[in-house]
């Protein structure tokens, strides 16, 4: 079974420019996460998909972050404009909904974005 | 607002010498405390968990962590440290979302270099 795929893995920018980031979740996990790390601070929640519902996007900075979820399968995050202050690792995570209390949450190897 | 503190930044331990990376956390209620691994290129890996019970747990690759109530600490511990296990750790803290799915806090991560 193939885990949580990220792409691109890495992407170099320019300040003011736009990044689009996908993210393909294990197939049937209807929970997909989308969290962030800035150098050296912690991994920080950004929001949460119940397939194309978006549940909690209490996590994201601004509004030149927008994260979809088409279809409840793949969800992409965009950032346009780029700034300077968005550079870190993306992580992506997913997990299915078992009704109970805690669905663990798979990570993928995340996209470290930098922007210069 | 659940917060969780890794007060090490870098350890550097000899192979074969035992560890521990320290954790506490900030939860108003009982907390579900975790453990994850991030090796180069690989996504977050899940070491060990605490949701309630025992309070020492076991996890995978001979880890093991303890949870302390009265200390709110949730210490990661391996008896004998191999050169495979340098890698950044992290320390979380889950939280139910109101809306379903769930969440984490991380620490800042232990950064574990072995020495041969």
């Amino acid at each position: 079974e193939a885990g949580v795929t990220q792409f691109p893995s890495h992407s170099v920018i320019e300040k003011g420019q736009t990044v689009t980031l996908r993210c393909d979740p294990i197939s049937g996990h209807d929970n997909l996460y989308w969290y962030r790390r800035v150098m050296g601070k912690e991994i920080k929640f950004l929001l949460h998909f119940v397939k194309e519902s978006k549940q909690d996007e209490s996590g994201m900075p601004n509004n030149r972050f927008l994260a979809e979820r088409t279809g409840g399968t793949y969800s992409t995050l965009k950032v346009q404009p780029a700034e300077l202050e968005d550079s870190g690792v993306y992580f992506c995570a997913s997990s299915q909904d078992l009704g109970i209390s805690w669905n663990e949450q798979f990570f993928g190897p995340g996209t470290r974005l930098t922007v210069l | 607002a659940q917060s969780v503190t890794q007060p090490d930044i870098h350890i550097t331990v000899s192979e074969g010498a035992s560890l521990e990376l320290r954790c506490n956390y900030s939860y108003g209620a009982t907390p579900y405390l975790f453990w994850y691994v991030q090796s180069p290129g690989q996504g977050l890996q899940l070491l060990l968990k605490y949701f309630s019970g025992d309070t020492l747990v076991q996890g995978i690759k001979g880890f093991e962590a303890e949870f302390k109530r009265s200390q709110s600490s949730f210490n990661l511990r391996k008896p004998s440290v191999h050169w495979s296990d340098a890698a950044e750790y992290f320390c979380a803290v889950g939280a139910i979302l109101t809306g379903g799915g769930n969440k984490l806090t991380f620490g800042t991560g232990t950064q574990l270099k072995v020495e041969l």
